[in-house]
């Protein structure tokens, strides 16, 4: 199974500052990677699929980047609804994993 | 507009089997390139996926907890179910059913998600 391992566990940043969130594979999978929000009490939303393609509505703020192991995401400047827990998923092998997540917080 | 929601009981007990319920509208499992997974969320915890199936009734399942699940759907009213056997209560979570976004490129991510059901397992 492949394991995807997200840092930092917490990111303290105000708003207006870029946030830079980082997801690595322990094994290759390819483009294979989506990244997701979720704020406390909300189910996840889709921000990124397949490394890099935006999902719909989610603003220009948002963006991805990597392949084969190492991904990221990249919050342009932080806007308070922003402050969540982000996490990556991988499918690969007929199987699809999560990462441990990364909460950016309030500075 | 694709929307789904997730039923079942709030409340099993241990070794019980567990059946959800996700009930979806806006698009028909018997469309091409559709599919619908189920995902949990532990308290606290991170989400991890159980199982997913296509429009075609290829199903797949977690490794780590393929023995336990089954999924299935109903088409002629837009639900699949799963379920879980021999409950404990390390699986006290939230379980969400979403919507699969699928290309044939290989696209796989799931973008629009059910509210959740929080599930506890207890005696």
């Amino acid at each position: 199974e492949i394991v995807l391992t997200q840092s930092p566990a917490t990111l303290s940043l105000s708003p207006g500052e870029r946030a830079t969130l980082s997801c690595r594979a322990s094994q290759s999978v390819s483009s294979s990677l989506a990244w997701y929000q979720q704020k406390p009490g909300q189910a996840p939303r889709l921000l990124i699929y397949d490394a890099s393609n935006r999902a719909t509505g989610i603003p220009a703020r948002f963006s991805g980047s990597g392949s084969g192991t190492d991904f990221t995401l990249t919050i342009s400047s932080l806007e308070p609804e922003d402050f969540a827990v982000y996490y990556c998923q991988q499918r690969s092998n007929w199987s699809f994993t999560f990462g441990g997540g990364t909460k950016v917080e309030i500075k | 507009q694709i929307t789904l929601k997730e039923s079942g009981p709030t409340l099993v007990k241990p070794t019980q089997t567990l059946t959800l319920t996700c009930t979806f509208s806006g698009f028909s499992l018997s469309t091409s390139d559709m599919g619908v997974g189920w995902i949990r969320q532990s308290p606290g915890k991170a989400l991890e996926w159980l199982a997913l199936i296509y429009w075609d009734d290829d199903k797949r399942y977690s490794p780590s907890l393929k023995n336990r699940l089954t999924i299935s759907e109903d088409t002629s009213k837009n639900q699949v179910v799963l379920t879980m056997t021999n409950m404990d209560p390390v699986d006290t979570a939230t379980y969400y059913c979403a919507h699969l976004l699928y290309h044939r490129s290989g696209t796989h991510a799931f973008d629009i998600w059910g509210q959740g059901t929080m599930v506890s397992v207890s005696s």
